[in-house]
């Protein structure tokens, strides 16, 4: 099983729809983070989070919201998706040193 | 915030030859530089790391160098395979900030 699991690994989604994308990890870290990844801009971060009550804004927040539900889950929701949020997206935890990301989820607004 | 710009952006090379990626990074407060490996249809994996307190890091074929004066690190892969094509990406920072540079997709080819 995979120490850090996004679900869904793909989702296609209407404009103006509100989407969850799910992150869950078995590692015990209490850090999490949502990236996004598109072409030629390497990995940006959105949100990300030091302790179940800790959230903070990373470079690219606008538009999106986090949830940290348990130690274990961090959930990254588009209220209202627009077509320039179709990206990877992916959930990363650390222990303070090193970064494990999970396999990401392909996110297409049309 | 930091910045970190990394070149080339591709970078094809023959079996067997070596591969130079390189990085500047513009926050002289930044004391983390990973490396991370991303396969086709993964997230990234943390291949090689390096502190500030260190110029020069190996472990079998890979290789990072940092220039804290010249705000610059590279990775360096020797004998290249083709296991080795992937997007590389660098990132720079410290426990709470990580910034991430664009990627460089390696192709080595046999």
């Amino acid at each position: 099983d995979a120490d850090v699991t996004q679900t869904p690994r793909n989702r296609i989604t209407k404009t103006g729809k509100r989407i969850m994308l799910e992150c869950s990890q078995t590692k015990g870290h209490d850090r999490m983070y949502w990236y996004r990844q598109d072409p030629g801009l390497g990995l940006r971060l959105i949100y990300y989070s030091f302790d179940v009550k800790d959230i903070n804004k990373g470079e690219i927040s606008d538009g999106y919201s986090v949830s940290r539900q348990a130690q274990a889950k961090f959930s990254l929701s588009l209220e209202s998706a627009i077509p320039n949020q179709t990206a990877l997206y992916f959930c990363a935890t650390s222990d303070g040193v090193n970064a494990f990301f999970g396999q990401g989820t392909r996110l297409t607004v049309v | 915030g930091e910045n970190v710009e990394q070149h080339p952006s591709t970078l094809s090379v023959q079996e067997g030859d070596s591969a130079v990626i390189k990085c500047t990074y513009s926050d002289s407060a930044s004391n983390y530089f990973p490396w991370y490996k991303q396969e086709l249809g993964k997230g990234p994996q943390l291949i090689i790391d390096i502190r500030s307190n260190v110029g020069e890091k190996k472990d079998q074929r890979i290789a990072v160098t940092l220039n804290k004066t010249a705000k610059h690190f590279s990775l360096h892969i020797t004998e290249t395979q083709p296991e080795d094509s992937a997007v590389y990406f660098c990132a720079a920072g410290n426990n709470n900030d990580m910034r991430f540079g664009a990627g460089t997709r390696l192709t080595v080819k046999p």
